[in-house]
């Protein structure tokens, strides 16, 4: 049974351009979180989704963030307009229904230029 | 709400030295209880969790932590540092329901010296 797939693992993007992060939860999981880590800090919970529905979006920013997890693919985390400051490592998880445990993917190291 | 207390950003040990990572939580309802292990540019490893039952919780590599609600603590520890043992260790603490968001500690960064 494969992990937690996201792509891809490095991105590098010039400020104001658009960044799309893919996550491929195990199989048999239908619950995605994503989380950013900044430089020197631990994981920040973002988005809670499962499919098709956002569940918890409380540590989302306002403005230019947005996810999805459609019926068929994988999940999509979306920056626009990127920042500097959203250079950081963006982790997803996945978990099956009504289960506590999550599974990390390797992360995706996003880079603004 | 829900939170994680790491005390001590940098760890360091002698090889063969006791390791102790200290995690202290709040919460308001019984909490799930977690330790994960991060080596450089890589992802996160469970290490153990701490659910129901057994307040003493043992891992993988050799680690253990124990669950003390009266001290809202739940400790990671190891008899004998490795070298390979270097690596940021994160606590996280999440709800028993809802979301099962995870909450997570600052983080420690864990040094073994030969």
């Amino acid at each position: 049974n494969a992990g937690v797939m996201q792509n891809p693992r490095h991105l590098v993007r010039r400020r104001g351009q658009e960044a799309r992060l893919r996550c491929s939860p195990m199989k048999g999981h239908s619950h995605v979180y994503w989380y950013r880590q900044l430089p020197e800090e631990g994981l920040k919970f973002m988005v809670y989704l499962q499919k098709e529905n956002i569940i918890d979006e409380s540590g989302m920013p306002k403005e230019r963030f947005s996810a999805e997890f459609p019926k068929e693919g994988p999940s999509i985390l979306r920056i626009q307009q990127v920042v500097r400051g959203d250079s950081a490592a963006y982790f997803c998880a996945s978990s099956p229904p009504t289960f506590y445990e999550q599974y990390f993917g390797p992360g995706t190291r996003l880079t603004v230029t | 709400a829900q939170s994680v207390t790491q005390l001590g950003s940098h760890v360091s040990v002698s090889e063969g030295a006791l390791v102790l990572l200290r995690c202290n939580y709040s919460s308001s309802v019984p909490p799930y209880l977690f330790w994960y292990v991060q080596y450089p540019n890589q992802g996160l490893q469970l290490l153990l969790k701490y659910t129901t039952g057994a307040t003493l919780v043992k891992g993988i590599n050799g680690f253990e932590a124990e669950f003390k609600k009266s001290e809202t603590s739940f400790h990671l520890t190891k008899p004998s540092a490795h070298m390979s043992d270097a690596a940021e260790y994160f606590c996280a603490v999440s709800s028993t329901s809802g979301t099962y968001k995870y909450i997570f500690g600052t983080g420690t960064r864990l040094k073994v010296l030969a």
